[in-house]
């Protein structure tokens, strides 16, 4: 079974640049996450989407930063423009959320690593 | 507030000796709790997961961990490292509620010495 897809793995940039991630999740997981990890820190949520609705968008810093999960599978994680702050790791998570509730297992990807000049 | 704390930020451990990794958190309801390991480059990998019933839970490459709820804790143990252990370690707590986001500590890195 393929695990949750992210592309690029690396991405070199200048500030005031945009950039884009993309993110392909297990198959048959309703859920995904985007988590930004700083150096040294474990990661934060930037947005959850249950199926194609953002349910938990809160951290999600909404001058610059935008994100879509069209037709509820892959998702794409949007930066414009790009300041020195924003270099970390973006990185795409998935589970299945069932009908029943109760806590569900995240599977994590490899991560964009972003480093803004 | 929510919170998970890892005391160590960096553990050397000589290889076949015995880890332990501290994770202690703070959570209004009944924590669901999680061990995952990162290697250099790479995401994030789930080594054990604690969601009820026996409090010792056992993973992936060796790996066990213990909830104790009254010391607020999730500590991982493994009984002899091997040099590929060497990663860094993040413990993360979630709610009992399905697609609720986990909170992080900060990690642990851990260097296996030969």
């Amino acid at each position: 079974e393929a695990g949750v897809v992210q592309s690029p793995r690396y991405k070199i940039i200048e500030k005031k640049q945009p950039v884009a991630f993309w993110c392909n999740p297990i198959s048959g997981h309703n859920t995904l996450y985007w988590y930004r990890q700083n150096l040294g820190q474990g990661p934060e949520l930037l947005i959850r989407y249950e199926n194609e609705e953002a349910v938990d968008d809160s951290q999600l810093p909404k001058d610059r930063f935008s994100a879509e999960r069209l037709k509820g599978v892959d998702s794409t994680l949007k930066i414009q423009p790009a300041e020195l702050g924003d270099s970390a790791v973006y990185l795409c998570a998935s589970s299945f959320t069932g009908l029943a509730g109760g806590a569900d297992t995240q599977y994590f990807g490899p991560g964009t690593r972003l480093t803004v000049l | 507030a929510q919170s998970v704390t890892q005391p160590d930020i960096h553990i050397t451990v000589s290889e076949g000796a015995s880890l332990e990794l501290r994770c202690n958190y703070s959570y209004g309801a009944t924590p669901y709790l999680f061990w995952y390991v990162q290697s250099p480059g790479q995401g994030l990998q789930l080594l054990l997961k604690y969601f009820s019933g026996d409090t010792l839970v056992q993973g992936i490459k060796g790996f066990e961990a213990e909830f104790k709820r009254s010391q607020s804790s999730f500590n991982l143990r493994k009984p002899s490292v091997h040099w590929s252990d060497a990663a860094e370690y993040f413990c993360a707590v979630g709610a009992n509620q399905a697609g609720t986001a986990l909170i992080f500590g900060k990690g642990t890195t851990l260097s296996v010495s030969s």
